[in-house]
């Protein structure tokens, strides 16, 4: 697809259960970023893969929290044994570049709304 | 610490009117900023950007001011439109670090 795909759109799990969520990057792109966004607030930085290596993990609020990358494409953010304070939209962007350097900007995805129950 | 804050959790106008939308940054590494508009249900789409190399950039109907010595960004949009009603974001990239630190937002509401 032309932008960044996330799946599923929408979540309701229960308390405990574990849930993956998905990012198809902009083709080529080699930066991926997951963000996590609560109700009404700004965007949490959670985890920042180049390739399929992850220089920067230091958002992540757990180690319940995990992602993955294969194939400089595909993403999956993984969340164990899910909390009600999980809850929140996931958002994932991809760029050509880094922040600031040539072909950094960031393109986010429409996010997936998690609910736990 | 990494903190992006804004003044105004929401702004008002009417139509035609010009909108400014401040932020406040902390961290004096910082050597890039973005605006991001985020409508409801959409991820943030980038606006305009200002290395910290520069004060003042221009784009179509935004203008985007830097003030290092306070540490201040701010947003001008003119001749706000219904259309521009979203929540607005400032991020800034810390030098050497390769992510974004965003801001809580401020929602811009344009009545026509």
């Amino acid at each position: 697809g032309a932008g960044v795909s996330q799946s599923p759109s929408n979540k309701v799990t229960e308390k405990g259960k574990d849930v993956e969520l998905r990012c198809d990057p902009i083709s080529g792109h080699t930066a991926l970023y997951w963000y996590r966004q609560r109700l009404g607030q700004g965007l949490e930085f959670l985890i920042y893969f180049q390739g399929n290596s992850a220089p920067d993990k230091s958002g992540l609020p757990s180690d319940r929290f995990s992602a993955e990358r294969t194939g400089e494409s595909v993403s999956t953010l993984t969340i164990q044994r899910t909390q009600q304070e999980d809850s929140a939209v996931y958002l994932c962007a991809s760029s050509l570049g880094v922040p600031g350097g040539s072909a950094g900007e960031l393109f986010f995805g429409e996010g997936s709304r998690l609910t736990v129950l | 610490g990494e903190s992006v804050g804004l003044h105004l959790p929401t702004l008002s106008v009417q139509e035609g009117d010009n909108s400014i939308i401040n932020c406040a940054y902390s961290n004096s590494a910082s050597d890039y900023f973005i605006w991001y508009k985020q409508e409801s249900g959409k991820g943030p789409q980038f606006i305009i950007d200002i290395r910290s190399n520069m004060d003042k950039r221009q784009g179509q109907r935004v203008t985007v001011l830097l003030n290092k010595t306070v540490k201040h960004l701010s947003l001008q949009i003119a001749a706000t439109q219904p259309g521009d009603s979203a929540v607005y974001f400032c991020a800034e990239n810390i030098r050497g670090f390769q992510k974004l630190v965003f801001g809580t937002g401020t929602r811009l509401l344009v009545s026509p």
